[in-house]
């Protein structure tokens, strides 16, 4: 079981607005930056958003991210089939002088 | 670039050994990470290398692991002893940045640990 909890899985529709949560400690999203994910199958791993809030170049502004205490979100607004994909919360974890992962949410475009 | 090479099959008590060949910069400047998924699991991390000689490995791996790294072939490695089937994993090679997040990651390569 991760230290930092997302639901298993979340969906939506075209078009909606989903939010992904991943809750954690004072250790880790507490105290440091989290970091989200979008994997798919096959696939290389992306980060979409690093510094709790911040999207690369290239990411479109549909993916935004927020953190409030020991907990962080990732909003995906505007959903597309393609943004079908697990995702995953990350962050150091002081107390484990480890990186974590949350257990990934496996998002569904319906 | 990052693409990881090694075997696709270890048999359990030996050890798993992979290199991440990397491509487009040198690997001299950053941290380098290794992490794994099991089939239908989430991601682990393994641990960073810096060229420098530094390491820093997950606590529940520290005892197996050994990363290492040679900057004239732009290639850095990852050593698990005494393996196991919960081993079995997709194993990728990421640069690490110096605030904690693996950008870009290769391709990643199965490991089955099977006898």
């Amino acid at each position: 079981q991760s230290v930092l909890t997302q639901p298993p899985s979340a969906s939506g529709t075209p078009g909606q607005r989903v939010t992904i949560s991943c809750s954690g400690s004072s250790s880790n999203i507490g105290s440091n930056y989290v970091y989200w994910y979008q994997h798919l199958p096959g696939t290389a791993p992306k980060v979409l958003i690093f510094k709790n809030d911040q999207r690369p170049s290239g990411v479109p502004d549909r993916f935004s991210g927020s953190k409030s205490g020991t907990s962080a979100s990732l909003a995906i607004s505007g959903l597309r089939s393609e943004d079908e994909a697990d995702y995953y919360c990350a962050g150091w974890d002081d107390s484990l002088s480890s990186v974590l992962f949350g257990g990934g949410t496996k998002l569904s475009v319906l | 670039q990052l693409q990881e090479s090694g075997p696709g099959l270890v048999k359990p008590s030996e050890t798993l050994s992979l290199t991440c060949t990397v491509s487009g910069g040198s690997i001299s400047s950053y941290y380098w990470s290794w992490i794994r998924q099991p089939a239908g699991k989430g991601l682990e991390w393994i641990g960073r290398f810096y060229p420098s000689g530094s390491t820093h490995y997950s606590p529940s791996l520290k005892s197996r692991v050994t990363m290492s790294g040679d900057v004239s072939k732009n290639q850095f490695s990852l050593k698990l002893k005494s393996v196991t089937a919960a081993d079995t994993a997709v194993y990728y090679c990421a640069r690490m940045s110096s605030l904690g997040w693996f950008d870009p990651w290769g391709q990643g390569i199965p490991v089955t640990v099977s006898s």
